[in-house]
């Protein structure tokens, strides 16, 4: 069975600092896709980067980018200079071919809370 | 522009009263989803459509229907709502069930009185 693990209940980071969220996964499948979403308070899910599990290079996509080490499972989101709508929850997720790529599993979630 | 959308955005039915929530997307996608979120948790999923083929996950109650009458259009149906399905319900689109991202409409808050 795939199994997401965000250990990280809660952050609180200063404005312009980074901040790294951690993610491992659990599965024996070879073939799976890992996303990180966020979500304000509004209830929205808002995608942020995705990475593959045959990909070569970490995703980047703006001020986010996952350090994706696939021997230890972990995937987790760098965000750098952060700004004060970065507070949200973020959840990291997975896709994977057991479930024949229905399911998005998602972690139990970080909450972010980025202050002046 | 908006491209999956959810309404009501909140939505206030009576306990034991039938209650539908509409899904709507622009995008074209093959894949529709229906998420349960209780405050606090991660969303779980309550089961899925690939085109018209419905794919229901092995632990959501027989209280929760769903119709999917055309590619845009995915309706969420809860046959007798208790007090413990107050939650968000999020709908979400994909193009295909492959490695791809999952778009997400803004969620319909339901209240059960």
């Amino acid at each position: 069975a795939q199994k997401i693990t965000q250990t990280q209940p809660g952050m609180f980071v200063q404005e312009k600092e980074a901040v790294t969220l951690d993610c491992t996964y659990d599965t024996s499948d070879p073939s799976y896709g890992l996303f990180w979403y966020k979500q304000p308070s509004s209830g929205e899910m808002i995608f942020l980067i995705y990475q593959g599990s045959y990909d070569q290079q970490n995703a980047t996509e703006g001020r986010y980018s996952l350090n994706f080490q696939k021997a230890r499972k972990s995937a987790n989101l760098v965000i750098s200079a952060s700004q004060l709508g970065d507070s949200a929850m973020y959840f990291c997720a997975m896709r994977g071919p057991t479930d024949s790529w229905g399911k998005l599993q998602f972690g139990a979630g970080t909450q972010v809370v980025v202050t002046p | 522009d908006a491209m999956v959308i959810q309404n009501p955005r909140y939505q206030v039915t009576q306990f034991g009263k039938p209650v539908t929530l509409s899904c709507s997307q622009t995008l074209n996608h093959n894949v529709m989803y229906w998420y349960q979120q209780k405050s606090s948790q991660a969303p779980k999923l309550l089961f899925h459509y690939y085109d018209k083929d419905f794919n229901n996950e092995a632990d959501t109650p027989d209280n929760f229907q769903s119709r999917r009458p055309n590619t845009s259009f995915c309706f969420l149906d809860i046959r007798s709502p208790g007090l413990g399905d107050a939650a968000m319900y999020l709908c979400a689109t994909s193009r295909e069930r492959g490695p791809e991202k999952l778009f997400f409409g803004s969620g319909t808050q339901l209240s059960v009185l």
